[in-house]
């Protein structure tokens, strides 16, 4: 089947460092989006693309839908320490809303 | 606004008993779907749901069944519980209407099989 390789698979960085990962897939995608989990929660959706190419921000948070449609890149600026979590990937490639997800980013800021 | 509802948050069967984990959303979305997510794994489509009386297999079904009897409503049935079903599972909606319609999650049922 289908499978979305996303990387880090981890990271610990310092507070204010930028962060960044990616995910990229065996097929084309036809949308693409990201997500953060806290301990205990569903998934938040953070920001969604819909266009190869399209670079959409929400905050300090930045993704990019990639040219080739088989990968995505978030992009974290100025990191604080409520940004750990776990960062997820997902994707659709035909509109059938039978996304698939990424196996996840676990984020680690120290203060 | 309640958004995703899932019940109940934590559950331990033993193996062979059968439950329903439930799932409401207030929000008209048409589209609703069950997930499972294991340690160290993304989550995995177990069925999902289009509209009211229309439901369809994700990537791991077996072992599960669902109904949609209503919109706000899609419970996800155990029939015979084993321990490989122990996991964590998530339900998610959205509006159909349109191409890429980002999903809501519900905070989640922690089951456990003995």
């Amino acid at each position: 089947g289908q499978q979305l390789n996303q990387s880090p698979q981890s990271m610990f960085i310092q507070e204010g460092e930028d962060v960044s990962m990616n995910c990229t897939s065996s097929s084309i995608f036809n949308t693409w989006l990201w997500y953060k989990q806290d301990p205990g929660e569903g998934p938040v959706l953070l920001i969604a693309l819909y266009k190869a190419g399209e670079l959409t921000s929400n905050g300090r948070l930045t993704a990019q839908f990639g040219i080739t449609r088989k990968d995505s890149f978030l992009n974290i600026s100025a990191s604080i320490p409520s940004d750990v979590g776990i960062y997820f990937c997902a994707g659709d490639t035909s509109g059938t809303y039978k996304y698939i997800f990424g196996t996840g980013t676990r984020l680690k800021v120290l203060a | 606004n309640a958004g995703v509802t899932q019940t109940p948050k934590f559950q331990v069967l033993k193996t062979g008993q059968s439950m329903t984990l439930q799932c409401a959303q207030d929000m008209n979305h048409e589209y609703m779907s069950w997930y499972r997510q294991d340690p160290g794994m993304g989550l995995r489509l177990i069925h999902y749901s289009v509209g009211a009386g229309i439901t369809d297999q994700g990537e791991v079904p077996n072992g599960y069944n669902v109904s949609r009897s209503t919109t706000e409503d899609f419970p996800l049935r155990l029939l015979s519980a084993a321990p490989s079903q122990t996991s964590v599972y998530f339900c998610a909606s959205s509006y159909r209407r349109g191409p890429g319609q980002p999903q809501h999650f519900g905070d989640g049922t922690r089951l456990s099989i003995l």
